[in-house]
């Protein structure tokens, strides 16, 4: 069975430009997340989507980033503009609903860079 | 102050040595409790979970956690090369997970 799959595995843009990051889920796999880590800091949750519903969007830093699960299947992150501090990696989780134990399975990341 | 503290690291011991990993969490409304496991350049891995206090064992590893004194361990016996790899404290609050800042561990032949 196919994990999680991100794409791309890295992307180096300009400060002011846009970036679309993709995130593919386990299949059968309703509830999606997306996390974020920082040089130096922790990995930080930025929102979480079950089916194509944003169920919690806490984590969002700013509006720059807009998240889209169209169809409750694959997701999309879009940064626009991206500024310097946007920079780090992205991560995309997924897992199946209804467990008590919330197994959430990650994908490689997305390494991002702002220049 | 962060709801999961963890040392940074780097750790790094000979083979066979016993590895001890530690967080420390301040919400005491935490019942699930996870370590997980990241090799460069890959995923978060899910290694084993504890649910509210007391110790769990899954083959060389041992997940601990002592609800009175908010703190969670992992215990790696007779530790391999293999188990080089940032390991990470999690708890889960509702769906999302609330990490530490993961601890780097080298083993060393």
């Amino acid at each position: 069975e196919a994990g999680v799959t991100q794409f791309p595995s890295h992307s180096v843009i300009e400060k002011g430009q846009t970036v679309t990051l993709r995130c593919d889920p386990i299949s059968g796999h309703d509830n999606l997340y997306w996390y974020r880590r920082v040089m130096g800091k922790e990995i930080k949750f930025l929102l979480h989507f079950v089916k194509e519903s944003k169920q919690d969007e806490s984590g969002m830093p700013n509006n720059r980033f807009l998240a889209e699960r169209t169809g409750g299947t694959y997701s999309t992150l879009k940064v626009q503009p991206a500024e310097l501090e946007d920079s780090g990696v992205y991560f995309c989780a997924s897992s199946q609903d209804g467990l008590v134990v919330n197994e959430q399975f990650f994908g490689p990341g997305t390494r991002l860079t702002v220049l | 102050q962060k709801e999961v503290e963890q040392d940074p690291g780097p750790l790094s011991v000979p083979e066979g040595a016993i590895v001890s990993l530690n967080c420390t969490y301040s919400n005491s409304a935490f019942q699930y409790f996870m370590w997980y496991r990241q090799y460069s350049r890959k995923g978060p891995e899910l290694l084993m979970y504890t649910y509210s206090s007391g110790n769990k064992e899954d083959g060389r590893f041992t997940a601990q956690v002592d609800k009175s004194s908010k703190y969670i361990s992992l215990f790696i016996r007779d530790s391999q090369p293999s188990d080089s790899a940032t390991y990470l404290c999690a708890i889960q609050g509702a769906q999302k997970l609330v990490f530490g800042q993961g601890t780097r561990l080298t083993i060393n032949p």
